[in-house]
């Protein structure tokens, strides 16, 4: 079974400042990876997903993230956050005929003006 | 397009009474479904998961059950509640297997408070 850490539970970020969320998984097969975005008291919705292809992806609302197969990590980014970017942030994977996903922990991120 | 609906948005229930929550999927057939938790200041917990009717996999063993009567409906219930089920509930779906599509889909949550 696959499981997510993601390395900082609280990310507090200036505004127009880069964030960067870090994310590494564990699998011995190959793996499709996603981020969520979780505003308060809402679900979760999709920012990017990586399914095979360019290991760089895009998302929504400028968030990027990298797959590094070598270093089995999928972190995401943002070269210049908005207040509006205070949310959690939850890395998941699953691979191939996986009903599941495994989630993280999630990572709070907090924008100051 | 595809839509997913959950209710009640949120619910305030005392200790011991029952539970139905409903959560419902439209613009798409035979999706796989799942009922998550978070309690607070904690992650998403599965709690089950459906890949199809009347086809119930249970990940938690606790007082909770779920049921789906329909292709597009499925049903978080319990019959006493108890404190520690406070929390946000989250339903969500995906396209059935093999249909090269891997990510969840989720509602917007129902907020339950067990008093």
């Amino acid at each position: 079974a696959q499981s997510v850490t993601q390395l900082d539970s609280q990310v507090p970020v200036f505004e127009e400042a880069p964030v960067e969320l870090r994310c590494n998984y564990s699998s011995s097969v190959s793996v499709y990876l996603f981020w969520y975005v979780q505003y308060p008291n809402q679900g979760l919705q999709l920012l990017l997903k990586y399914l095979s292809g360019s290991t760089l992806v895009k998302g929504i609302n400028g968030f990027e993230a990298e797959f590094n197969k070598s270093q089995t990590s999928f972190h995401l980014r943002k070269p210049s956050v908005h207040i509006s970017d205070t949310a959690e942030y939850f890395c998941a994977v699953t691979r191939s005929n996986d009903y599941k996903l495994s989630f993280g922990a999630g990572t709070t991120v907090t924008v100051r003006a | 397009s595809q839509t997913i609906h959950q209710w009640p948005a949120t619910l305030v229930q005392p200790v011991g009474s029952p539970l139905s929550l409903e959560c419902t999927v439209e613009g798409t057939s035979n999706p796989n479904l799942y009922w998550y938790r978070q309690a607070a200041g904690r992650g998403l917990q599965l709690l089950f998961y459906s890949v199809g009717i009347g086809q119930i996999s249970s990940e938690v063993p606790q007082n909770l059950s779920a049921s789906r009567p329909q292709d597009r409906q499925f049903i978080l219930s319990s019959k006493k509640l108890l404190l520690s089920d406070s929390g946000f509930y989250l339903c969500a779906w995906r396209p059935g297997q093999g249909r090269g599509s891997y990510e969840q889909y989720f509602g917007p949550g129902t907020r339950l408070t067990v008093t």
